[in-house]
């Protein structure tokens, strides 16, 4: 089945710098990828995804690049804010209709 | 209010036990799925259901079950409870047709708290 990884599991970053959140997946079948975003003690977001047929895709301050060679895939925040503190998690869909969730990371945006 | 309603917010319970845990879906949504997640940890698939019918299971344990009824909502048994079962079980429904590449909206979740 598929597997996905997730790093970091911590990240702070000042506020107005970017944050960089990894994620791997295992199974070469996988066409689709969504971030959630997890606010402490409330429920996960989506935030943005991507499906397998596109590179890059952008929403304000958020984007996500996906790289199917290599089966990674990124999501990239500019101008952090301190509302972007959160859990973040990548997902990821192969066969089986199973949408698999990374770790999670948390990100901590420093004023 | 993502429009997916969870039922108890807070369910503290003995070891042994059985627990009944209940999600109404979005309206016209015909997918739902659980997902159990422990403290610090991610988000842990256990099971979907669409239409009725189920869909796609993860690492649902024996003691475990669901089924999701006529009127779309859906209910989480967990039974022989133990300590290790203390987590939020979370509740998610989506359009569309149940393939898992749908935009999941999240229930507040169940605190399940086994002492």
């Amino acid at each position: 089945g598929e597997n996905v990884e997730q790093h970091p599991s911590t990240l702070s970053v000042q506020e107005g710098d970017s944050a960089v959140i990894k994620c791997t997946y295992s199974d070469s079948a996988s066409n689709y990828f969504p971030w959630y975003k997890q606010e402490l003690g409330k429920r996960p977001q989506l935030i943005i995804d991507i499906r397998s047929n596109v590179g890059e895709k952008k929403d304000q301050r958020i984007a996500v690049t996906l790289n199917k060679t290599a089966k990674h895939f990124s999501l990239h925040i500019t101008e952090t804010q301190p509302e972007d503190s959160a859990v973040y998690f990548c997902a990821g869909k192969a066969a089986g209709n199973k949408l698999t969730f990374g770790g999670g990371t948390r990100v901590l945006v420093k004023p | 209010d993502s429009g997916v309603t969870q039922t108890p917010k807070h369910l503290i319970t003995a070891t042994g036990q059985r627990v009944t845990l209940r999600c109404s879906p979005r309206s016209g949504d015909l997918s739902v799925y659980w997902y159990q997640q422990s403290l610090d940890q991610g988000l842990q698939f256990l099971i979907q259901y669409y239409n009725g019918e189920e869909r796609a299971k993860g690492n649902i344990l024996e003691r475990f079950s669901a089924q999701q009824f006529p009127d779309l909502h859906s209910e989480l048994n967990l039974s022989s409870l133990e300590l290790g079962d203390s987590a939020l079980y979370f509740c998610a429904s989506s359009a569309g047709t149940g393939l898992g590449d749908e935009k999941l909206f999240f229930g507040s979740g169940t605190q399940l708290s086994v002492l």
